[in-house]
C-alpha cells in the first residue's frame, strides 16, 4: 500500500526558472494538501485541493504560486519565476476524506532551493 | 500571529524516562488536534489525535492531553526510547475543517 509520493525530492531552480512539484495521493485518497516548510519554522498550510476543484488556497501567495489536481494523474504545485525565498521544504498530503477526524497522511517533500 | 505555539524547541530525556512535550493554542474554535512526528529528510508521521470533547486519549507509549480552558495541550511519551527522538509537531485543524495549523515544533533527544 504506497504512501503519498512525491517528486522531484530535490529540485534546484535558478532565480526566474519555473518549478513543477508532483505528489500523487495515497490510493483512495482524493483529498490533497500543500505545505511549505521553510528553515527553522513549522509547516505552512498553502493549498487543499479535491479533483479538479481548488477549495482552500488562503495560505497560497497570489502571485507566481499556482496548484491542480486534474481528474487524471498527480496533483501539481506550480512556481513561477521562482527567487531565493521560495527556498524550502514543499510537503504534500491527503486523506480520504475532509473535516472530520481523519488525519492527513504526508510524503516525503520536495526540497526546492533557488540559486 | 502564531495560533499553535510550541514553546521549547528542544527536549532532552534519558531513555525510560517519560517525555513530555507542551502546546498552546490561542483560537478557542480550534476542535481537534494533531500530533506528528518528523525525522530529518522525511515527511511528518501521524502520531495520535484528540477531539475537543475529550481531555485525553491513549495509544500505547502515546498519550495525548487536552486543558480547554488553558487552551494548552501535552504529549506524554512513557517510556521514552532512543527511535523516538525527532521533532514532534503539535497541530490543530482550522475551523473550516480544511487545513491544519502546525507550530514550530519540539526536537526531542532521548539518549540512551
Amino acid at each position: 500500500n504506497a504512501g503519498v509520493m512525491q517528486n522531484p525530492r530535490h529540485l534546484v531552480r535558478r532565480r526566474g526558472q519555473e518549478a513543477r512539484l508532483r505528489c500523487s495521493p495515497m490510493k483512495g485518497h482524493s483529498h490533497v494538501y500543500w505545505y511549505r516548510q521553510l528553515p527553522e519554522e513549522g509547516l505552512k498550510f498553502m493549498v487543499y485541493l479535491q479533483k479538479e476543484n481548488i477549495i482552500d488556497e488562503s495560505g497560497m501567495p497570489k502571485e507566481r504560486f499556482s496548484a491542480e489536481f486534474p481528474k487524471e494523474g498527480p496533483s501539481i504545485l506550480r512556481i513561477q519565476q521562482v527567487v531565493r525565498g521560495d527556498s524550502a521544504a514543499y510537503f504534500c498530503a491527503s486523506s480520504p476524506t475532509s473535516g472530520g477526524n481523519d488525519e492527513q497522511y504526508f510524503g516525503p517533500g520536495t526540497r526546492l532551493t533557488v540559486t | 500571529d502564531q495560533q499553535v505555539k510550541q514553546n521549547s524547541p528542544s527536549l532532552s530525556v534519558q531513555e525510560g524516562r517519560i517525555s513530555i512535550l507542551n502546546c498552546d493554542y490561542t483560537n478557542s474554535m480550534f476542535d481537534y488536534f494533531l500530533w506528528y512526528k518528523k525525522y530529518p529528510a522525511e515527511g511528518p508521521t501521524f502520531l495520535i489525535s484528540i477531539s475537543s470533547i475529550k481531555d485525553k486519549n491513549e495509544d500505547g507509549r502515546f498519550t495525548v492531553f487536552l486543558n480547554k480552558s488553558a487552551k494548552h495541550l501535552s504529549l506524554h511519551i512513557v517510556p521514552s526510547q532512543p527511535g523516538d527522538s525527532a521533532v514532534y509537531f503539535c497541530a490543530a485543524r482550522n475551523q473550516a475543517g480544511t487545513a491544519l495549523i502546525f507550530g514550530k515544533g519540539t526536537t526531542l533527544s532521548v539518549s540512551s
